[in-house]
């Protein structure tokens, strides 16, 4: 299995709402990383996180609240969020944080705020 | 700090014609290098990459030699079809061991390719 998976594959949240975004990979990898992407631009890093525990943070805002409750899964908490924080979000995984290691990303999720 | 420039976009082919895409970045220690595409709706998928001066990546066609003395990356596919269209991203990874920017990518800007029949 070298998938990385990503539900939902389209969010539409209100600014008021609390919603989260799951990653799963079953590739045996211990790095994991959430990526912001807007339109025409690359992607951002978020956070980085490396045998479960929290590696780099991008200096996010703090309605974003990742979790990783095990190595194969990786959570993204959102709570009152912005319009400006519509976008696609990608995660990827990768054998281990390093300079060596490619990252596999998902599909995305579309996120709409309204 | 750790940086990617890419060839503006966008790139317009014919089927069949010649591609490159020029990427040239500016890293300290010895990153690794890396090609994306992104089909449209699709998340990142990995093209090539190369860890060490002259190395070669291939796959699917396509090709890039990471060049140290010029610090370069350039993609090319000698014969690009209509399947072909997307968004390419070049990419480093950083290299130095303990530092924050250590396994982190940073992506190009993007060159989108349209081929037409």
């Amino acid at each position: 299995d070298t998938e990385v998976t990503q539900t939902p594959k389209h969010l539409v949240m209100g600014m008021t709402n609390k919603k989260s975004l799951k990653c799963e990979q079953h590739m045996g990898h211990r790095a994991m990383y959430w990526y912001k992407q807007k339109a025409k631009k690359p992607p951002e890093l978020m956070f980085v996180y490396s045998y479960e525990k929290l590696s780099i943070n991008e200096s996010v805002p703090s309605r974003f609240s990742p979790e990783c409750p095990n190595s194969s899964l990786l959570n993204l908490h959102l709570h009152a969020l912005q319009p400006e924080d519509s976008a696609l979000y990608l995660c990827a995984s990768s054998q281990e944080r390093g300079r060596y290691n490619e990252q596999f990303f998902g599909p995305g999720t579309r996120l709409t705020v309204l | 700090g750790d940086s990617v420039t890419q060839m503006e976009g966008p790139v317009t082919l014919s089927e069949e014609a010649f591609l490159t895409i020029n990427c040239t970045y500016t890293a300290t220690g010895y990153p690794s290098l890396f090609w994306y595409v992104q089909y449209p709706g699709e998340g990142l998928q990995l093209l090539l990459k190369a860890t060490k001066a002259d190395d070669k990546g291939s796959n699917k066609g396509f090709e890039a030699t990471y060049r140290k003395e010029t610090t370069s990356f350039h993609l090319e596919k000698g014969s690009v079809q209509v399947s072909d269209s997307a968004v390419y991203f070049c990419a480093l990874s950083g290299s130095n061991a303990g530092g924050t920017s250590y396994g982190k990518l940073t992506f190009g800007q993007g060159t989108i390719l349209t081929v037409h029949p």
